[in-house]
C-alpha cells in the first residue's frame, strides 16, 4: 500500500532564507507521481509542483524546486527566498499510475515564515 | 477559465441527517475527486468520478455517495451523519484520459467545511 509520511509536524524560516520540507513514500507500483500542494488558512488546496518517477531531472517551479531521490524515496520541498505569505500548510502527496487515480497525502508540515 | 468552485462553503447539521455538497469542475476536466480532511489532518480520498461513473472509492462506508452530471459538476451526499464526519470536504478536478498519464494534476477548490452536532 502507498504511504507518504511527513515528519516535520512544523518549521519556522527567516524571510528570504531557503527552508526544506521533507517528505518520504513508499510504493511497489514503479511509475508514480509526486505533488507538492501548500493549503493556507482559506483551506483551498494550491498545486505547487509535481514531480514524475521517470523523470531524470529534478522539477522546478519557480521558487520551488523539489530534491527527488528515488533510492532513497524521498522528494523534499524547497523553497527559495521565503516570503512572509509562505506561510500555510504544506501537503506531500503521491499517485499510483496503476489502478485508482486518487491522492495519498501525509500528514502535513505547517509552516511560519518570520519577519 | 473559472476554477473549482464548492458549495455551501459552511454547512452545520445534526447526527442522523442528510447533506449534500455541491462540485463544479474546472472547464475542460472530466474528472471529479472528492476527498475529507479532519481537522489537523491530510486529505482522505472518498472517491472519485470520470464520466460520470465511480472510478474508484476509498475507505468510506457506503452512506457515503455521489453523482457526476453531464457538465462534470459533481454532488456528495452522506447519509445518517455521524460526529465524526465533521470536516473540511474538498472536491478536485482533472482532465484524464487525456494521455498526460501520471501528470494529471487534481485542481482544489476551497473546500466546504462541515460541522455535525
Amino acid at each position: 500500500a502507498q504511504k507518504i509520511t511527513q515528519t516535520q509536524p512544523g518549521m519556522f524560516v527567516q524571510e528570504k532564507e531557503a527552508v526544506t520540507l521533507d517528505c518520504t513514500y513508499d510504493t511497489s507500483d514503479p511509475s508514480y507521481g509526486l505533488f507538492w500542494y501548500k493549503q493556507p488558512s482559506s483551506g483551498e488546496m494550491i498545486f505547487l509542483i509535481y514531480q514524475g518517477s521517470y523523470d531524470q531531472q529534478n522539477a522546478t517551479e519557480g521558487r520551488y524546486s523539489l530534491n527527488f531521490q528515488k533510492a532513497r524515496k524521498s522528494a523534499n520541498l524547497v523553497i527559495s527566498a521565503s516570503q512572509l505569505g509562505d506561510s500555510a500548510m504544506y501537503f506531500c502527496a503521491m499517485r499510483e499510475n496503476a489502478g485508482r487515480r486518487a491522492l495519498t497525502f501525509g500528514s502535513g508540515t505547517r509552516l511560519q515564515v518570520q519577519p | 477559465e473559472t476554477g473549482v468552485t464548492q458549495s455551501p462553503t459552511h454547512l452545520i447539521k445534526t447526527r442522523g441527517q442528510q447533506v449534500t455538497l455541491r462540485c463544479s469542475s474546472q472547464s475542460g476536466h472530466n474528472t471529479v475527486s472528492w476527498y475529507q480532511q479532519a481537522l489537523g489532518q491530510g486529505p482522505q480520498f472518498i472517491f472519485q468520478y470520470y464520466r460520470e461513473e465511480e472510478n474508484g472509492r476509498g475507505n468510506f462506508p457506503p452512506r457515503f455517495s455521489g453523482l457526476q452530471f453531464p457538465n462534470y459538476s459533481s454532488e456528495l451526499n452522506v447519509n445518517a451523519l455521524e460526529l465524526d464526519d465533521s470536516a473540511l470536504y474538498l472536491c478536485a478536478s482533472s482532465s484524464e484520459g487525456t494521455g498526460a498519464g501520471g501528470k494529471n494534476i487534481q485542481y482544489f477548490g476551497a473546500g466546504t467545511r462541515l460541522s455535525v452536532l
